[in-house]
């Protein structure tokens, strides 16, 4: 049973354009996150969602909006891609909002803007 | 700027051998982590360290904090080849988020 899923794996774009990334978690945690590893794998948080709500904004460009529908999903839309953009971006979750707490890594999207 | 700092940033051994990992930080911690990635995969959780502690044990894997030098090291013993990764350290410095540093590349020779 997969615990952190992501779709898609593999996502190959055009610069201008808009895409979604989705993230869902079955392991009954309360807080989600989105991180982005770049070229050198230098891994950055960029939001964290505790229950739905946000609780962390990484000064991340306005073109990226998160959206959690529930604790169990945060998806990550971004807009006007850039080539800039393209990068790993992992999903994460943990049971608490507490960084101690052992966070559980979903298998990555490769974001790849041409 | 980035938190923590692992040194080496590429490590090659061979099967049975020890393998040292390093991790400076800049700031006071909470606590320290280490994670694994596999090549193309997330990141697995592997130790957590607290500030009060010094030293810490998980199967092959030992742990030390150093907080007065602010550093950390992962020792691997007995290196298999399934060790081959990525290794990062994450420090906690209280503002609810963790820092993680460009990480080891380790690769362990059959």
């Amino acid at each position: 049973d997969t615990a952190v899923s992501q779709t898609p794996k593999y996502l190959v774009t055009q610069m201008g354009n808009d895409k979604s990334i989705k993230c869902e978690q079955n392991l009954g945690h309360d807080t989600m996150y989105w991180y982005k590893q770049d070229s050198k794998k230098f891994l950055k948080i960029m939001f964290s969602y505790n229950n739905k709500e946000l609780i962390i904004n990484e000064t991340v460009p306005n073109r990226f909006s998160p959206k959690s529908p529930d604790k169990a999903h945060l998806n990550l839309h971004i807009n006007s891609l850039e080539l800039g953009d393209s990068a790993v971006y992992f999903c994460a979750s943990s049971q608490g909002d507490r960084v101690q707490e052992t966070q559980y890594f979903g298998p990555g999207t490769r974001l790849l803007v041409l | 700027s980035q938190q923590g700092e692992e040194d080496p940033q590429a490590l090659s051994i061979q099967e049975g051998e020890n393998a040292t990992m390093n991790c400076s930080y800049k700031t006071s911690i909470n606590n320290l982590q280490w994670y694994r990635q596999n090549s193309g995969r997330g990141l697995v959780h592997l130790i957590l360290i607290r500030s009060n502690e010094r030293e810490k044990h998980s199967g092959r894997l030992r742990v030390t904090l150093d907080t007065s030098k602010k550093s950390s090291s992962l020792l691997i013993t007995a290196s298999r080849a399934a060790d081959t990764a990525s290794y990062f350290c994450a420090t906690d410095s209280g503002y609810n988020k963790l820092i993680f540093g460009a990480g080891t590349r380790l690769a362990v020779h059959p």
